[in-house]
């Protein structure tokens, strides 16, 4: 599985969109990127997949460069409950979802 | 989406005894479930993948005598911690899967204190 690299922490102001970044420059033409978080003390919980195309979903948009080399996650309106770390995997589909994790992004989000 | 569980949630033991941990898919069959090992402010770390009715595959550096696994069924997959030390000490999570699925689930975890 590819590398991914993503920046140790970021703040956000409640309210704003939060705008996570993750590069993974080797990632080969079958591996996804998967965005997942883990609030402190839980198991993490997935967020949203893509290949090459932009996805959304209820929770998050995630943009991905045509090269495919970075990509960002978008939460639209971080609340409170947003705090968490956020990790960047990418991964081949067909191998039932083992997944390599890097140290990820702290986001934390202020009144 | 699909619910996994883990039993116990928390636990603490003496050092020297043997802890099991459950992870259940509640919802759907898992040909596939993989551990994983969190120390506080580190990252998740793969331990072993186990696949229903086969053997374990176990991370490089992960003792396969220690860390004994078991998927006896397609709902069910236990992680036993064997003469558990204080290093032992960590957040254990479970994450299970199937080929249909294009994410992986990932249970609550379990905090394993060894004194």
């Amino acid at each position: 599985d590819a590398k991914t690299t993503q920046p140790p922490s970021m703040d956000c102001a409640e309210g704003r969109a939060a705008n996570l970044p993750c590069n993974h420059s080797t990632i080969s033409g079958n591996e996804y990127v998967y965005w997942y978080r883990q609030i402190h003390s839980q198991g993490p919980q997935y967020i949203i997949h893509g290949l090459k195309n932009n996805e959304t979903n209820e929770m998050a948009s995630l943009i991905i460069t045509e090269d495919r080399k970075s990509s960002t996650l978008i939460l639209p309106h971080a609340t409170l409950r947003d705090t968490a770390v956020y990790y960047c995997i990418v991964r081949v589909i067909t191998n039932a979802g083992k997944s390599t994790f890097g140290d990820g992004t702290t986001l934390t989000v202020k009144p | 989406g699909a619910v996994v569980s883990q039993h116990p949630s928390w636990v603490i033991c003496k050092s020297g005894t043997s802890v099991k941990i459950e992870c259940r898919s509640l919802d759907f069959q898992a040909t596939t479930m993989f551990w994983y090992r969190q120390f506080p402010k580190q990252s998740l770390m793969l331990m072993a993948t186990s696949n229903e009715g086969s053997k374990a595959t176990y991370e490089q550096g992960v003792e396969k005598d220690k860390f004994l696994i078991n998927h006896a069924s397609l709902t069910l997959s236990t992680l036993t911690v064997t003469s558990a030390h204080p290093e032992d000490s960590s957040f254990y999570i479970c994450s299970a899967g199937t080929q249909a699925y294009n994410e992986q689930f990932f249970g609550p975890g379990t905090r394993l204190t060894v004194l």
